[in-house]
């Protein structure tokens, strides 16, 4: 299995509900990421966790949550969002934290906040 | 710090017709270099990357891309691009210190038929 897989693939969500999105790995990657990507814009990165810790949170703001319950699953959990939060939402993967063999990338979870 | 710049926000190339990409890094050292492609709607994926030895690398999909220290770039090639390869082009660079890689911001491929 050489995937990253992501669901759901779009969601569609009101500024206070909560949601979550899902991301799974069965490549034994130790290393796992969520990016935020709007159009036409290079992904940016949120958080990183190695080893299922988090290591890496780039000042996202609390109404985004991760969890990384084993080592082939990411979480990001959502509340509260607002408009300007609808994007693609990235997940990736990679043997270790240093990223140094490459990222593997989901397709995707296009989020919408209404 | 380190950055990446693409030059080229948008290349027309016809079908059949050969395809350069230019990538510029900025970095003290030798940086881990990669390309990444992004269909519509879809994900990035990796198409080749670069750290050390044959400075001509392989990837899929036919690509191959060239790094030269000299000028500090690592362009992207192919020699007859198909009507598939229509997609944005993401270069990307990694340091050995702080393992987050740096996205330039893309160049869109456009193949006209």
């Amino acid at each position: 299995d050489t995937e990253v897989t992501q669901t759901p693939k779009h969601l569609v969500m009101g500024m206070t509900n909560k949601k979550s999105l899902k991301c799974e790995q069965h490549m034994g990657h130790r290393a796992m990421y969520w990016y935020k990507q709007k159009a036409k814009k290079p992904p940016e990165l949120m958080f990183v966790y190695s080893y299922e810790k988090l290591s890496i949170n780039e000042s996202v703001p609390s109404r985004f949550s991760p969890e990384c319950p084993n080592s082939s699953l990411l979480n990001l959990h959502l509340h509260a969002l607002q408009p300007e939060d609808s994007a693609l939402y990235l997940c990736a993967s990679s043997q270790d934290k240093t990223g140094f063999s490459g990222y593997t990338f989901g397709s995707g979870t296009r989020l919408t906040v209404v | 710090a380190q950055s990446v710049t693409q030059p080229d926000i948008h290349i027309t190339v016809s079908e059949g017709a050969s395809l350069e990409l230019r990538c510029n890094y900025s970095y003290g050292a030798t940086p881990y270099l990669f390309w990444y492609v992004q269909s519509p709607g879809q994900g990035l994926q990796l198409l080749l990357k670069y750290f050390s030895g044959d400075t001509l690398v392989q990837g899929i999909k036919g690509f191959e891309a060239e790094f030269k220290r000299s000028q500090s770039s690592f362009n992207l090639r192919k020699p007859s691009v198909h009507w598939s390869d229509a997609a944005e082009y993401f270069c990307a660079v990694v340091s050995g210190g702080s393992y987050i890689p740096t996205f330039g911001r893309g160049t869109s491929l456009i193949v006209h038929p």
